[in-house]
């Protein structure tokens, strides 16, 4: 069965540290994979997305992801964290199911960043 | 539209009444999703579309739960004889249909049952 599982429910680093956020995924086929950020009060927004291409993927806002198919991970990183960075993040991956798609979620990992 | 647009942004009701949700996806996507958040939890799926095929209803939550969808326009999800439980945010994603690309969500209804 597909799964995806975001190893920490909650992180917290230092403004001007690096900020590793962790997902494994589970899946019979090739999958496309994203994360998604969510701000308070505010909707859901994409921040990379895999699709097969190269397995460095750059985002918005100096975040990337790594997709490493031997581990079945697609981390997600940035070198140096911002206040604004405080926020939800969401792995999910794209399966297919017959001939439909669907998306499944991680649970959220919240980033909190100190001063 | 330029986003998915999402109806009402808040909706507060009384428990045991019915309420319904709207959302108006982007022109062309054929694939459309219907999400719940509730508070300090993760994303629940409740439903999916694709274009004309039988959606998969495999996350709603209880027979008080419905959602419509003709072809490739607006989605109403309604909730029968709400529950305190039912508040959330509810979110509605729609796409191209094809997995090698991202969806784009509304920004939610925040549902309030008193």
């Amino acid at each position: 069965a597909q799964s995806v599982t975001q190893l920490d429910s909650h992180v917290s680093v230092s403004e001007g540290t690096p900020v590793l956020l962790r997902c494994n995924y589970s899946s019979s086929y090739s999958p496309s994979l994203f994360w998604y950020v969510q701000h308070p009060n505010k909707g859901l927004q994409l921040l990379l997305k895999y699709t097969s291409a190269a397995t460095l993927v750059k985002g918005i806002n100096g975040f990337e992801a790594e997709f490493k198919k031997s581990e079945t991970s697609f981390h997600l990183t940035k070198p140096s964290a911002h206040m604004s960075d405080a926020a939800e993040y969401f792995c999910v991956v794209t399966v297919n199911a017959g001939n439909n798609r669907k998306l499944i979620w991680g649970l959220g990992t919240s980033l909190a960043v100190n001063p | 539209g330029a986003g998915v647009s999402q109806s009402p942004s808040n909706k507060v009701t009384e428990k045991g009444k019915d309420v319904e949700l709207r959302c108006d996806p982007i022109s062309g996507h054929t694939a459309l999703y219907w999400y719940r958040q509730r508070l300090g939890q993760g994303l629940e799926f409740l439903i999916y579309f694709q274009g004309n095929s039988a959606p998969d209803k495999s996350g709603l939550p209880s027979d008080r739960f419905s959602a419509e969808r003709t072809g490739e326009s607006v989605s109403t999800l309604t909730i029968q004889r709400t529950q305190q439980e039912d508040s959330a945010v509810y979110l509605c994603a729609t796409g191209p249909g094809r997995s090698s690309y991202g969806y784009t969500f509304g920004s939610g209804t925040r549902l309030t049952v008193v």
